[in-house]
């Protein structure tokens, strides 16, 4: 199984911040990694796919970056509908599995 | 508008079985693989199980292999998730989660969850 590590759990930032944190597999998963949004109450939503795609209606403030086993969700300018939890998931290999999380709050 | 309820949940003791229920609405189950996440109180999405558009292919989480069972019937729009042997560490909110189309094995749409909770 593919261990994903994300760093950190809890990230304190204000509102214009950028923010990037990590995401760490096991072994490579080569570029199948996506990123997901949760927000309370929500729905998990999909924000990057395979590394660096955006999905559809997602704004640019959003990037992702990586290979192999590092991998970085970055956002460029916080808004105040970014603080959630984002979550890192693989498909490279089975079973499908999610990082820890990380915490994005408001400073 | 694409809709998936989950229903089933409950209140049971170790060892014991539950099966979920997930109703799709707004789209056509039949061309579109399934997968069953769960969150623990306080913890992060665990994927639980995927199953293919025709049943035909499944695959489990480790911590779950052996004891659960994906299941869908495309005729009444619906997914299935059998839990025996279930464990405190089984306690979680259960999701059905849908297959991206465009990418195999991201998610692109998901239910509210129902909640199993597993205590003596």
């Amino acid at each position: 199984e593919i261990v994903l590590t994300q760093s950190p759990a809890t990230l304190s930032l204000s509102p214009g911040e950028r923010a990037t944190f990590s995401c760490r597999a096991s072994q490579s998963v080569s570029s199948f990694l996506a990123w997901y949004q949760r927000k309370p109450g929500q729905a998990p939503r999909l924000l990057i796919y395979d590394v660096s795609n955006r999905a559809t209606g997602i704004p640019a403030r959003f990037s992702g970056s990586g290979s192999g086993t590092d991998f970085t969700l970055t956002i460029s300018s916080l808004e105040p509908e970014d603080f959630a939890v984002y979550y890192c998931q693989q498909r490279s290999s089975w079973p499908l599995t999610f990082g820890g999380g990380t915490k994005v709050e408001i400073k | 508008e694409v809709q998936l309820v989950e229903s089933g949940g409950g209140l049971l003791q170790p060892g014991g079985s539950l099966r979920l229920s997930c109703a799709a609405s707004g789209f056509t189950l039949s061309d579109y693989s399934m997968n069953w996440v769960r969150q623990a109180p306080g913890k992060g999405l665990e994927w639980v199980s995927y199953i293919s558009s025709s049943g035909g292919a499944t695959h489990y989480a480790d911590s779950v292999k052996g004891r659960f069972t994906i299941s869908r019937d495309n005729a009444k729009k619906s997914l299935y998730l059998q839990m025996n042997s279930l464990r405190a560490e089984d306690t979680a909110v259960y999701y059905c989660a849908r297959d991206w189309q465009q990418v195999d094995y991201y998610f692109d749409y998901w239910g509210q969850g129902t909640l199993v909770t597993v205590s003596a």
